[in-house]
């Protein structure tokens, strides 16, 4: 199964910061890569498919990148809604598999 | 609307079965692939099994492969998880969840159902 390790697995940060996550895979899975973003006691809500395409009504201060086996979240200007857990998937084949989760938490 | 609605989850013991339903609507459910999704309590996402894109075919987690069982109907809209031999270690909220785009990432997600394995 391909592995996803995505760092730091906890961000402290505060509204106005540019945030950054980054999501590795054990091999180069192209660019079939997602994200999520769940907040506590809620289902996960989707965000981007294809390392960087943003899902219908994700606002545009989300951004993805990368390609291979190295991938980045990008919020440009974190607003309180956005403090969260974020999680990378890969969908480069089977067994599908996420990565551990980054919190993004108050400063 | 798109809609997803879990149901079936319960507390059950060890070597136990349950079956969780997922209904849906709001879109042609047959024309999607489908998945599992499960979450232990303060843990991350692990994907459980899903359909392929053509929906001819299925795949499973090495954690659950030889005991649970996706299928579908879709003259009812509705996603199933039969789950046998549960163990402690299965205790997760269950999501359905729609893989979007004829791709294999999940754009829509139900709310969730808990299921429980103790003794």
């Amino acid at each position: 199964d391909i592995q996803m390790t995505q760092s730091p697995s906890t961000l402290s940060a505060s509204v106005g910061d540019r945030v950054t996550i980054t999501c590795r895979a054990s091999q180069s899975i192209n660019t079939w890569l997602a994200w999520y973003q769940q907040k506590p006691g809620k289902a996960p809500k989707f965000l981007i498919y294809r390392a960087s395409n943003l899902g219908s009504g994700v606002p545009s201060r989300f951004s993805g990148s990368g390609s291979g086996t190295e991938f980045t979240l990008t919020i440009s200007s974190l607003q309180p809604d956005d403090f969260a857990t974020y999680y990378c998937q890969q969908y480069q084949s089977f067994a599908l598999t996420f990565g551990g989760g980054t919190k993004v938490e108050i400063k | 609307e798109v809609q997803l609605l879990e149901s079936g989850g319960g507390l059950v013991q060890p070597g136990g079965s349950l079956r969780l339903s997922c209904v849906c609507s709001g879109f042609t459910f047959g024309t999607f692939a489908m998945s599992w999704v499960r979450q232990a309590p303060g843990k991350g996402l692990e994907w459980v099994s899903g359909f392929n894109n053509r929906g001819d075919s299925t795949h499973y987690a090495d954690s659950v492969k030889g005991r649970f069982t996706i299928s579908r109907d879709n003259s009812k809209n509705t996603l199933y998880l039969q789950m046998n031999s549960l163990r402690a270690e299965d205790t997760a909220i269950y999501y359905c969840a729609n893989q979007g785009g004829g791709s294999y990432y999940f754009d829509k997600w139900g709310q969730g159902t808990l299921v429980t394995v103790s003794s």
